[in-house]
């Protein structure tokens, strides 16, 4: 089975500094990785998605952006960070041939 | 695109009652719904699931029923306990390669 993995778990950072967080994938190989946001007691918002190396779809344009530099590797970055950026960011998988995600611990950022 | 629609947004039951949450969606081609539950903190974790080729599924007190006519489908909790005291979320998708759409969610408190 696949055990998603996240990193860091905690971040505070200051407006306008870069960001840069991490999602590695164990356990299958070329899965579909979904980046996520979750403000505070809100829902969950897709942010960006990739089928593969190289591949990513952005479903909400904003100041983020997303890499998938390897196949089980998904990074969310930002150049400059907003106050509104704050949340819990979680990475998710799913099989190539399947529909069942998984959910990855998650970041929480605080941006001050 | 997908639209998904949960109620309540709040539901308060006394220890050992049940609770249902419901869920609506839009687009007729879904048929793969599942149910997040996220403890507080944590991530959101697969409780169960349905596909549209069967209508009612159950695990221990957990069900879900699925109205493919009425674009609907719920969650039924049996005997709550306060540990299923959570926010739970329905999703839909149209299968294997397609996005999931995520309802708003039901923060459930059991009082012991």
């Amino acid at each position: 089975s696949q055990t998603i993995h996240q990193w860091p778990a905690t971040l505070v950072q200051p407006v306008g500094s870069p960001l840069s967080l991490e999602c590695t994938v164990e356990g299958t190989s070329n899965p579909n990785l979904y980046w996520y946001r979750q403000a505070a007691g809100r829902g969950l918002q897709l942010l960006f998605y990739s089928v593969g190396i190289g591949q990513i779809s952005s479903e909400v344009p904003q100041n983020l952006s997303a890499s998938r530099p390897q196949d089980r590797q998904f990074i969310l970055s930002s150049k400059k960070l907003l106050l509104s950026d704050s949340g819990f960011y979680l990475c998710a998988s799913s099989l190539d041939n399947t529909d069942t995600q998984y959910f990855g611990p998650g970041t929480r950022l605080t941006v001050l | 695109g997908e639209n998904v629609e949960q109620h309540p947004s709040t539901l308060s039951v006394q220890e050992g009652d049940s609770a249902v949450i419901k869920c609506t969606y839009s687009d007729s081609a879904s048929n793969y719904f599942p149910w997040y539950k996220q403890e507080l903190g944590k991530r959101p974790q697969l409780i169960i699931d349905i596909r549209s080729n069967v209508g009612e599924k159950k695990d221990q007190r957990i069900a879900v029923t699925l109205n493919k006519t009425a674009k609907h489908f719920s969650l039924h909790i049996t005997e709550t306990q306060p540990e299923d005291s959570a926010v739970y979320f329905c999703a839909a998708s149209r299968g294997a390669g397609n996005m999931l759409t995520f309802g708003g969610g039901t923060r459930l408190m059991v009082k012991p």
